[in-house]
């Protein structure tokens, strides 16, 4: 069954350092979205993509976090210097398009910044 | 601003019925989705509701109505797999998914 692939699954880094996260979405998927989810709370849209353009980034903070999607495929997702209030689980989704009312999830990145 | 309530906790007996509510308010609005994730998962899609009324599937419905800006999930014939957070999300304008807090279903034995 096809499925999103996110990596690593757990990242430990000190604050300051730069830390970067991969999301591969299901084949065919053009749009792809980065959330970050605190534990507890709904997730939050960081930036949605559609193929290699970004729809909305208005959440993402753009001072320290960058986001890319070069050939409309993958996508990375880089903090650039990680501060502790960064620590959350960052999932990455697919939908086929914008309009698709379903989206699949990856596993997620567990990021703890000490 | 654009929000979405719904309660944080419900607690049911494993067999019963129970209900979770989600009101919004958001600009625009293309449907409402229900999520389920496991703790330590991801969220799986459920169900969506682009017009009123209710859409079934299986143990699992869940209703819209726009009018009143609201919509439930209903979940007959509790399983203890189905504890987890469940969450309501709005697809708005620009097509994004707008979010709730969720609520955490407790079911007990």
């Amino acid at each position: 069954e096809a499925e999103v692939a996110q990596s690593p699954r757990y990242k430990i880094t000190e604050k300051s350092q730069a830390v970067a996260f991969w999301c591969d979405p299901i084949s065919g998927h053009a749009t792809l979205y980065w959330y970050r989810q605190i534990l507890g709370q709904g997730p939050e849209l960081l930036v949605q993509f559609q193929d290699e353009s970004v729809v909305d980034d208005s959440q993402l903070p753009k001072d320290r976090f960058s986001a890319e999607r070069l050939k409309g495929v993958d996508s990375t997702l880089k903090i650039q210097p990680a501060e502790l209030g960064d620590s959350a689980m960052y999932l990455c989704a697919s939908s086929l398009g914008q309009g698709n009312t379903e989206a699949f999830f990856g596993q997620g990145t567990r990021l703890t910044v000490v | 601003g654009q929000s979405l309530e719904q309660p944080s906790e419900v607690t049911a007996v494993e067999g019963a019925i129970v209900q979770i509510n989600c009101t919004y308010q958001t600009s625009g609005f293309y449907g409402l989705s229900w999520y389920q994730q496991h703790d330590g998962g991801a969220p799986t899609f459920l169900s969506y509701n682009a017009l009123d009324g209710l859409e079934e599937t299986g143990r699992f419905s869940s209703f819209l109505s726009r009018s009143d800006s609201y919509g439930y999930l209903l979940l007959q014939e509790l399983q203890m797999k189905d504890s987890a957070s469940y969450f309501c999300a709005v697809r708005g304008s620009n097509y994004q998914l707008i979010w709730g807090a969720g609520t955490k279903l407790i079911i007990k034995p």
